[in-house]
């Protein structure tokens, strides 16, 4: 079974970096797509990156293009997003997700906020 | 980049009452499209996949239709459990857009 833990959520100066993981403690990682989504305090879903399960392919919203970098390391079952020159509009909780190619399962989520 | 546009944005309806959602793409999608119900302060989960696959463990009164441009999400007798914002999202390719939510509520 899929089980998705996020961490790294903090609090963040306008312009400044954080770096975000998602552990999966299920024995199926390497096999599957994952990806990061978003949603800001009181607004919809939005789709953030999605890495290929080889690390191969990376796609990232326009919204984040250069500034936010997704990686995995399947040796460790662990997806990461670093993400740099924050912004205010970044604020949101961040949820990893595993893609079947949907996404089927779901993180806990990690609260980001960008504020001086 | 194709668009996923939801109607109504909100719905009142009645315990009991057949609830449509409906959901637009821009562009032809076949049928890669989700349905995912979140509840308040919750983790978003997914219905049906395939636009009309239901997921094990969701109830049968939930169903999913369409093909191409146009996708309906039908509960057939709305019970108070299904108060929820619930999002479409395409995944033929990236970007996988998701509407912008239909939040549900009871009458």
């Amino acid at each position: 079974e899929v089980q998705l833990l996020e961490s790294g959520g903090d609090l963040v100066q306008p312009g400044g970096s954080l770096g975000l993981s998602c552990v999966d403690s299920g024995f199926t990682f390497r096999t599957y797509d994952m990806s990061w989504v978003r949603q800001a305090p009181g607004k919809g879903l939005e789709w953030v990156s999605t890495i290929r399960y080889s690390g191969s392919g990376t796609y990232y919203a326009d919204s984040v293009k250069g500034r936010f970098t997704i990686s995995r390391d399947n040796s460790k079952s662990t997806l990461y997003l670093q993400m740099n020159y924050l912004r205010a509009e970044d604020t949101a909780v961040y949820y990893c997700a595993t893609m079947l190619p949907y996404f089927a399962y779901w993180g806990r989520g990690t609260v980001v906020t960008v504020s001086s | 980049d194709i668009q996923m546009t939801q109607s109504p944005s909100s719905l009142s309806a009645s315990v009991g009452d057949r609830v449509t959602i409906t959901c637009r793409a821009s562009q032809g999608i076949r049928n890669y499209l989700a349905w995912y119900q979140q509840k308040p302060g919750k983790v978003p989960k997914v219905l049906i996949n395939d636009a009309s696959t239901l997921q094990s463990g969701v109830p049968s009164r939930f169903s999913g239709s369409g093909s191409g441009t146009d996708f309906t999400l039908t509960i057939s007798s709305l019970q108070p459990e299904d108060v929820a914002t619930y999002y479409c999202q395409k995944y033929n390719n990236a970007p996988y857009t998701f509407g912008q939510g239909t939040k549900l509520e009871i009458k």
